[in-house]
């Protein structure tokens, strides 16, 4: 069963304007990691977050995340049209230790 | 140069004829998994191996066998293939369960 759902499905932005990309999930996790994906190709990492951990920066990329509500969310700020990706959250750890369960994914695009 | 590597990247092949996808990493990870993606279902994890001779069931096992009897290598069979497992391919390894992934740049499988 997939565990994260994402919203939006699709995001459509201007070059300089934020982003932001939401997360749930439903059972414990030992962390949180947010993947982009350019189409059709494999997934870079972005960021891991755990679950002791409440917010995280790298970079234009800032993550949050909220276990009392089993959620997180992808800020990425000042975006770029590179930035046109699909992107992905992904929950490790948890009750299913060795399981990695993702979301659906965020479809952006960033007009120039 | 660190990465996952598959092959082959494209094949097509007919209903019932046994394949191998290979799937090998140059990182010494103790984690390796399999995924499919398919629109509208984000990736879902076929299989995993905490390490060597480990493996564990995924979210969508059926109709997939993998063994891992080199840390480095964890190949992905089809048995008896059949038009369901037309899919987008992806492999990745981490040094374990927990930590972000190394995705492969995918296999594009078509069974017809």
């Amino acid at each position: 069963s997939q565990q994260g759902e994402e919203d939006p499905q699709a995001l459509s932005i201007q070059e300089g304007e934020n982003a932001t990309m939401n997360c749930s999930y439903k059972t414990s996790i030992n962390n949180l990691q947010w993947y982009r994906q350019n189409s059709g190709r494999g997934l870079v990492h972005l960021i891991l977050i755990r679950s002791n951990e409440r917010e995280k920066h790298s970079g234009r990329l800032r993550v949050t995340l909220d276990t009392s509500k089993k959620s997180s969310s992808l800020l990425i700020t000042a975006s770029r049209a590179a930035d046109t990706a699909s992107y992905f959250c992904a929950t490790a750890g948890g009750t299913s230790y060795g399981k990695l369960t993702f979301g659906q994914g965020t479809i952006l695009t960033v007009h120039p | 140069e660190a990465q996952v590597t598959q092959n082959p990247r494209y094949l097509i092949t007919v209903t019932g004829k046994k394949l191998t996808v290979t799937c090998s990493q140059n990182m010494n990870h103790e984690y390796m998994s399999w995924y499919r993606q398919d629109p509208g279902l984000g990736l879902r994890q076929i299989y995993y191996s905490m390490n060597v001779e480990v493996t564990d069931k995924g979210d969508v096992p059926e109709g997939y066998k993998v063994s891992r009897k080199e840390k480095r290598n964890f190949p992905l069979i089809l048995e008896s293939p059949s038009p369901n497992q037309t899919s987008l391919y992806f492999c990745a390894s981490s040094l374990t369960a927990t930590y972000e992934q190394y995705f492969g740049p995918g296999t594009r499988l078509t069974v017809t």
